[in-house]
């Protein structure tokens, strides 16, 4: 089984305040790395699938940068809203021929509160 | 309207009786996986699927059973569901070479409670 660490387990910010975390995946056999947002009593919805080392991506007011050389991943949130509360997924796709195509293995997640 | 179609959304059962829960996408899908969330354990694969009859085992795959006879249906079979199987589940679907497109689309989860 991969290990696909993320960190910290949660955190609590203030409106207006801008946050990131990290997610370590193993640098050997990269394939891809996926974050996705999850909110209370929904599915997990997709923000950006990133496959090529020094990706940066952005929607809105987060982004994502990709380093598969050293195997982590940040996300950042820029000035926090209560509506970003959510727990905050990453995963990661190994490049082992067709028998794990499309197999991601996910992280425990971030759990994120911006407090009003 | 693109979505993956879960149902039931909460089921309580009792220990041995053989359940099935139900997955289906509409959007030509290849891959299609289950996923338990447990506290504590994120999201864990069960079983997954690269394509009409091609279906394998994840990483927590026992007690389960999966069949793919359909390219867009994937239903999670417990033949005889026991407690430590009460948890929320999650099909999810995406074309087989998702590291090139938007990623996995998760269906709305199942709360399982076995009793």
């Amino acid at each position: 089984i991969l290990n696909v660490e993320q960190s910290p387990q949660s955190l609590h910010v203030q409106e207006g305040d801008s946050t990131n975390f990290t997610c370590s995946f193993p640098s050997s056999n990269f394939y891809a790395l996926h974050w996705y947002r999850w909110e209370t009593a929904k599915s997990p919805e997709a923000l950006f699938v990133m496959t090529l080392n020094g990706d940066e991506k952005k929607k809105g007011r987060i982004s994502a940068t990709l380093n598969t050389k050293e195997g982590y991943s940040y996300l950042y949130i820029k000035g926090s809203q209560p509506e970003d509360s959510a727990t905050y997924l990453c995963a990661f796709k190994r490049d082992a021929g067709g028998t794990s195509y499309g197999k991601l293995t996910f992280g425990q997640g971030t759990i994120l509160t911006v407090h009003p | 309207e693109a979505q993956v179609t879960q149902n039931p959304r909460y089921l309580i059962t009792v220990t041995g009786k053989k359940l099935t829960v139900t997955c289906s996408q509409n959007m030509n899908h290849e891959y299609m996986s289950w996923y338990r969330q447990d506290p504590g354990l994120g999201l864990r694969q069960i079983y997954y699927s690269m394509n009409v009859e091609v279906t394998d085992k994840g990483d927590v795959p026992e007690g389960y059973k999966v069949s793919r006879k359909e390219k867009r249906n994937f239903p999670l079979i417990l033949e005889s569901p026991s407690p430590n199987q009460t948890s929320l589940y999650f099909c999810a679907s995406s074309f087989l070479r998702s590291g090139l497109n938007d990623g996995y689309t998760f269906g709305s989860g199942t709360r399982l409670t076995v009793v």
